[in-house]
């Protein structure tokens, strides 16, 4: 049972935009920034979105993140099919004093 | 540009201990505002930060594992290192190392460089 509560699945299809939430409290989510990671089938994790809506350079703005409260949300749009992978959400909780993750969504390009 | 490369035992048996050393690359590990640490992924299953570790050997340890890990700093090389006593099978996961950017605060950062993974097995 993680501590962030992603749903374990979502679908699209080329060209449509996607949402993928994010559900803390207020240890986590709602008092720390939240991080956003890719993991392509059988690759390490690479950073998509960090401080809850920056994104590194290199990575499309396709991409979107956003937080309200103790939710966040990561918008993919104009999909595509190399998007097909696991997306997992971050955030410093305070009271565990550690660094949680999202159980992660499996994102399928139909 | 930046690399991190794992290097371990891919078996290891119950109840012993699990070592690892991640090697940097590419730009030095005593570099200010990062930490450097590890993060395990169990088969089919989420991520899971175990800890990081700054070049002074400030260290930030997942409370539910930290009765068993150590993780220390080699800045002569350039590498830092996991160990996780008393495995059982289920620590058998793909073992990353990644870069961690600290902002303001440690709890404030981003793991920005990743190491490929190495695969450990707790096994007899």
């Amino acid at each position: 049972q993680s501590v962030l509560t992603q749903p374990p699945s979502a679908s699209g299809t080329p060209g449509q935009r996607v949402t993928i939430s994010c559900s803390g409290s207020s240890s986590n989510i709602g008092s720390n920034t939240v991080n956003w990671y890719q993991q392509l089938p059988g690759t390490a994790p690479k950073l998509l979105i960090y401080s809850n809506n920056q994104r590194p350079s290199g990575v499309p703005d396709r991409f979107s993140g956003s937080k309200s409260g103790t939710s966040a949300s990561l918008a993919i749009s104009g999909l595509q099919s190399e998007d097909e992978a696991d997306y997992y959400c971050a955030a410093w909780d305070d009271s565990l004093n550690g660094k949680v993750f999202g159980g992660g969504t499996k994102l399928t390009v139909l | 540009q930046l690399q991190l490369q794992e290097s371990g035992p891919g078996l290891v048996k119950p109840s012993e201990t699990l070592s690892l050393t991640c090697t940097v690359s590419g730009g030095s590990i005593s570099s200010s505002s990062y930490y450097w640490g590890w993060i395990r992924q169990p088969p089919g299953k989420g991520l899971e930060w175990i800890g990081s570790i700054y070049y002074s050997g400030s260290t930030y340890y997942n409370p539910s594992l930290k009765s068993r890990v150590t993780i220390s700093v080699d800045t002569s090389k350039n590498q830092f290192s996991l160990k996780l006593s008393s495995v059982t099978a289920a620590d058998t996961a793909v073992y990353y190392c990644a870069r961690r950017k600290v902002l303001l605060w440690f709890g404030e950062g981003y793991m920005d460089v990743w190491g490929k993974g190495t695969t450990v097995t707790v096994s007899s």
